[in-house]
């Protein structure tokens, strides 16, 4: 059973390139999200997904895109990336939204040069 | 605004009990996790609390005050693979999740 599989574990890219982080569950969890975690900050909420088909924005949305085209999957893409998106970047999943347990992904650390 | 405040790091002794604290200021209330996450990997759940008083799981027990905005966790008898960060998380009105940054624990032979 893989839970959350998160892809690049690890990524070095340049400023301005786009990039998508894959996210893919199988546990047909409704609710999906995105965080980033850095260093002596909570984790902060991206985007999120209540269901299939709908996206909501997180406390830092700026700069990230999300879409929900179907239960499983759950893509981030950095249209232009930045020096300031560099961050660990962990997707999450919940039976359903708001006080359901999170399940997360093992993360993906992305470095913006 | 909203705010979670957990000490930054704690040190403690293995075989020992160790108390977390967390408080917190939010708008609304309508549950509290803690989650366990050791060095580079991904946080994973622990507890949850939405009612007043003491949940008990094994050698982690974890404390809610609502009226105080206020949780602890407790974690008895230490190992050293407890070593890592805990998490406090509040679930506001709009039933999004507030997270503190995070108490980085260390145990000591």
């Amino acid at each position: 059973i893989a839970g959350i599989t998160q892809a690049p574990t690890s990524q070095i890219l340049a400023a301005g390139r786009r990039m998508t982080l894959r996210c893919t569950q199988d546990m047909r969890h409704n609710a999906m999200y995105w965080y980033r975690q850095d260093l002596g900050l909570g984790l902060r909420l991206i985007h999120y997904s209540n269901t299939a088909g709908t996206t909501g924005k997180g406390e830092v949305p700026d700069g990230y895109s999300v879409s929900r085209a179907n239960t499983d999957d759950f893509p981030l893409t950095l249209a232009s990336a930045v020096p300031s998106q560099t961050s660990v970047y962990f997707c999450a999943s919940s039976e359903s939204g708001g006080t359901g347990e999170l399940f997360f992904g093992e993360g993906s650390r992305l470095t913006v040069l | 605004g909203q705010n979670i405040d957990q000490p930054t790091e704690m040190t403690a002794t293995e075989g020992a009990i160790v108390q977390i604290n967390c408080t917190y200021q939010t708008s609304g209330f309508n549950g509290l996790f803690w989650y366990q996450q050791h060095a580079g990997e991904a946080p994973t759940f622990l507890s949850y609390n939405v009612l007043d008083g003491l949940e008990e799981k094994g050698r982690f027990s974890s404390f809610l005050s609502r009226s105080k905005g206020y949780s602890y966790l407790l974690l008895k008898e230490l190992q050293m693979k407890d070593s890592a960060s805990y998490l406090c998380a509040v679930v506001d009105s709009n039933y999004q999740l507030i997270w503190g940054a995070g108490t980085k624990l260390i145990i000591k032979p």
